[in-house]
Order: structure tokens, then C-alpha cells, then sequence
């Protein structure tokens, strides 16, 4: 069925650099939606990205979408420790029968900031 | 008040044993779903109910059997627990079932220990 791709597996950074998660897809997405675990907790749903080459912000955090909608980015500005977490992506991927398809999740990039 | 809701937290039992665990969203959506997260925070669906009924049935072994007996509560039986059942089971919920763009709502995890 068809994946969702995600890299990079793990990033370390220094309090105050910049962080980028990238999500790949060899088809074309109708939608993809990013989700933000932090350590011990639950997924929680960050935001949903439709329109090809959509560009969203949420303060220090900018997502996009790609051209082709077949890729998308999330880019933290100036991570702060509050950033900690692993950010996922899903999209619709593999279909389960009839007309309905579930999301499929990207492995997810573990992002961790030393202050 | 909890929007997803699950029980138990925590899970510690032995191999060969039976076990379940109860989920409840008080949201007013339609859509329930299990999601095993193991060691690696890889997530991935395994059940999910539109409106108590079975839409997603990943391969999955028949030892879970989930149970939806109203559109707010979802449950999830495991018998003869393994080692590799050792995972974060989580719950979650979306206001519809529509091609894999729906936002998930998850629970706070169970996390299963099989000794």
C-alpha cells in the first residue's frame, strides 16, 4: 500500500537553531496533516495542509505543501525546549476495502533540544 | 472533560493471558480507530468502527477482537497475550470516515507490558 516517507528519523539541536521534518509521498496526496507527541504523551493533531504548494503558519512553526502535493515540510524557527516531541505525518495511504481509505502515518522524526 | 478517554493506563500481565482495554470519546464523532504504537513509535491503525461499524480490519491476529457496542465506546480484547503484544495501544476518534482526511483525535495510550 502506499507509504508516507519521513525523514529525518531523529534530529538533535541546540536550543534556538532551526529544525526541519520532511514528508515524501510517491503519489499524489489529497490532503496531509501533521501531529506532534510529546515524550509519555499522545499524538495531537497540529494542522492539515489541502491546496497544492499551501504554506501555514502557527507562530515559530511554518508547514507546507508541495507543488505536486506528493511532499510536504515542517520547519520550527529558533526550537525552543517546548519543542520537544515527535512530529508526525500522515496521509491517506493503502485502501481497505470499498471506498474508504485510512491514514497512514510517517515513521516520524524525533526532534530533541539541549538548552 | 477528556475528550478520549481510555482504561487502563498502564497494563502488566503475564503471557497467556486475557485482557481488554475500554475506550470512550465524548466528542459526538462517528468514527473510532486502535493504533498500535510499539518501541519504535512507529504507529499503525488496526481497527476502526464508523458508527459500531467494522470499516478497517489491518492483519492483525485474530487474538484482538474490538468491540463496539455504541458509537462513543470502542473496546479492544486481547487473548493469549504475547511478548510482541508489548506496545502503546491508542485510541482514537474523527468527527467522519472520508478517504483518509480526517483529524484523529487520540486517547492518552494504554501501554501494555506482557512479561
Amino acid at each position: 500500500g502506499q507509504q508516507v516517507m519521513q525523514i529525518p528519523q531523529y534530529q538533535h539541536v541546540q536550543e534556538g537553531e532551526d529544525f526541519t521534518t520532511y514528508c515524501n509521498s510517491s503519489t499524489t496526496l489529497s490532503n496531509i496533516q501533521w501531529y506532534k507527541q510529546r515524550p509519555g504523551g499522545h499524538p495531537v493533531f497540529l494542522i492539515q495542509l489541502v491546496k497544492s504548494g499551501e504554506v501555514k503558519k502557527q507562530k515559530r512553526l511554518t508547514f507546507q505543501f508541495g507543488e505536486a502535493k506528493k511532499n510536504s515540510s515542517l520547519h520550527i524557527t529558533a526550537t525552543q525546549t517546548t519543542d520537544v516531541g515527535t512530529y508526525f505525518c500522515a496521509g491517506p495511504g493503502g485502501y481497505s476495502g470499498g471506498s474508504n481509505y485510512k491514514l497512514t502515518f510517517g515513521k516520524g522524526t524525533l526532534l530533541t533540544v539541549n538548552p | 472533560d477528556t475528550a478520549v478517554s481510555q482504561t487502563p493506563k498502564y497494563l502488566v500481565t503475564q503471557m497467556g493471558n486475557d485482557k481488554s482495554i475500554k475506550c470512550e470519546q465524548n466528542l459526538g464523532h462517528d468514527t473510532m480507530y486502535w493504533y498500535k504504537q510499539d518501541s519504535k513509535k512507529f504507529l499503525k491503525i488496526m481497527f476502526s468502527y464508523n458508527n459500531k461499524e467494522l470499516i478497517i480490519n489491518e492483519t492483525v491476529p485474530n487474538r484482538f477482537s474490538p468491540k463496539s457496542p455504541d458509537k462513543a465506546h470502542l473496546n479492544l480484547h486481547i487473548n493469549s497475550l504475547e511478548l510482541g503484544d508489548s506496545a502503546v495501544y491508542f485510541c482514537a476518534s474523527s468527527q467522519t470516515y472520508q478517504r483518509g482526511q480526517d483529524t484523529q483525535y487520540f486517547g492518552p495510550g494504554t501501554r501494555l507490558t506482557v512479561l
